[in-house]
């Protein structure tokens, strides 16, 4: 079955850093997703990116971050100065469509957690 | 924008019975897909179910239905014969399916189920 694959699994870097993590979404998915989930709470939407722009963005995605889509397969999120709160599970996803009347189901990759020290 | 609202941090329940997750929302928009996910303590996000504001009927997949009631906002998802596998956190998650947000899920705070044996 496919699935959204995502590395690292978990990176531990010093504050000030910069952080690249990496997505492979579903091969015939058009649209991606980043999300966070900050230790024991809910899970928050970042960012969508469609047709090799930003549809859709979070108050969070601020100019720390930004999202490419460097080749045909990879999907990828760099926060460019990593701060303490910026520790967190983020999860990539991908989805066929994602508006209308349809399910517009996200698959979700299994998540990179970061830590920053 | 959208809100979700899970008023049980934690439920237990006895292998083999059902239980129900509650899940309220509100929001502006008329037309709006609820979808309910689960994290086991592995930390991935499953998609379980989902249902379309227009649905006539509640969605069910499995073991897992979705008590859909409209008027009152709310989703509750309902998962019959409880397994040990069903421990987890769970989700419900809404997205308006046109105009401002349609590219991103919101997410209420989440359930941790425990099943007991």
């Amino acid at each position: 079955e496919p699935e959204v694959t995502q590395t690292p699994s978990h990176q531990v870097t010093q504050m000030g850093q910069e952080v690249i993590l990496r997505c492979v979404p579903i091969s015939n998915h058009l649209y991606f997703y980043w999300y966070r989930q900050i230790l024991g709470q809910k899970v928050e939407f970042l960012v969508s990116f469609y047709n090799n722009e930003i549809s859709e963005k979070s108050e969070i995605f601020d100019d720390q971050f930004s999202v490419e889509r460097p080749d045909g397969s990879n999907f990828t999120l760099k926060i460019r100065s990593t701060k303490l709160e910026d520790s967190a599970m983020y999860f990539c996803a991908s989805s066929v469509i994602p508006t209308g009347p349809n399910t517009g189901e996200l698959f979700f990759g299994e998540g990179s957690r970061l830590t920053v020290l | 924008a959208q809100k979700i609202t899970q008023t049980q941090p934690g439920m237990f329940v006895q292998e083999k019975e059902a239980v129900t997750l509650d899940c309220t929302y509100d929001t502006s928009d008329p037309s709006y897909g609820l979808f309910w996910y689960k994290q086991p303590s592995s930390g991935e996000m499953i998609f379980l179910i989902y249902q379309g504001s227009y649905d006539q009927q509640n969605a069910t997949e499995g073991r897992y239905s979705l008590n859909f009631q409209k008027a009152r906002k709310s989703a509750n998802l309902v998962i019959s014969a409880s397994q040990l596998g069903d421990s987890a956190m769970y989700f419900c998650a809404m997205r308006p399916h046109r105009g401002a947000g349609s590219y991103q899920l919101t997410f209420g705070k989440g359930t941790k189920l425990s099943v007991i044996p």
